[in-house]
């Protein structure tokens, strides 16, 4: 397997400004993760999707996040109107049972 | 709610020497219970997992780690660090392994002295 691809690496953006991510699960994976990492801090689940339903989503998780993933293969993250407090690791994960895969992340800073 | 305690933020060792990660939980039902380890620039790495089939879990790098109920602990060991088990290792927790939301710890740095 290729591994979990995540693009892009880094993103730096001014708040106010829409950002999006994306992320390619390993192929055969059903499952895909997002999770927010901050320095320091362990990772912090977002939102999950099985095939391309969203079955869980955080209750932390603001109106300004949205993610996609319309064919059941990769998916999309959007952060609309960044702001500071957004400046974190974006991590994506899948799998096809309880063993996850992490690609590297996207480091996000908002200035 | 579900959560994961590991008691130190930081830990090192000689090389050589054992380590002890220490993990405690809180969960309403029997949970899954996982450790991950994360080197710098790298991706997250399942090391071991625990469903319920065996107290004492093996995973990979020579690490297992230790199921007490009774303590709600989940610690990490390994007989005798190497310099490349330096990395920040995290306690996680699948609260009712029905749903998704897999919980993680704050993490744990461990520093490998030589």
């Amino acid at each position: 397997d290729t591994g979990v691809s995540q693009d892009p690496r880094h993103k730096i953006t001014k708040r106010g400004q829409n950002v999006t991510f994306r992320c390619d699960p390993i192929s055969e994976h059903n499952r895909l993760y997002w999770y927010r990492q901050t320095l320091g801090q362990g990772p912090e689940f977002l939102t999950y999707f099985q095939n391309e339903a969203q079955l869980e989503k955080s209750r932390l998780l603001s109106d300004r996040f949205s993610a996609e993933r319309p064919k059941g293969s990769f998916s999309t993250l959007e952060i609309q109107r960044t702001e500071q407090g957004d400046s974190a690791m974006y991590l994506c994960a899948s799998s096809t049972d309880e063993k996850l895969f992490f690609g590297s992340g996207t480091q996000l800073s908002v200035l | 709610a579900q959560s994961v305690t590991q008691l130190d933020s930081h830990v090192s060792v000689s090389e050589g020497t054992p380590v002890l990660l220490r993990c405690n939980y809180s969960s309403s039902y029997s949970p899954s219970l996982f450790w991950y380890v994360q080197h710098p620039n790298k991706g997250l790495q399942l090391l071991l997992k625990y469903t319920s089939a065996a107290t004492l879990v093996k995973g990979i790098n020579g690490f297992e780690a230790e199921f007490k109920k009774s303590e709600t602990s989940f610690h990490l060991t390994k007989p005798s660090a190497h310099m490349s088990d330096a990395a920040e290792y995290f306690c996680v927790v699948n609260p009712d392994n029905y749903g998704q939301n897999f919980v993680f710890g704050p993490g744990t740095r461990l520093s490998v002295l030589p």
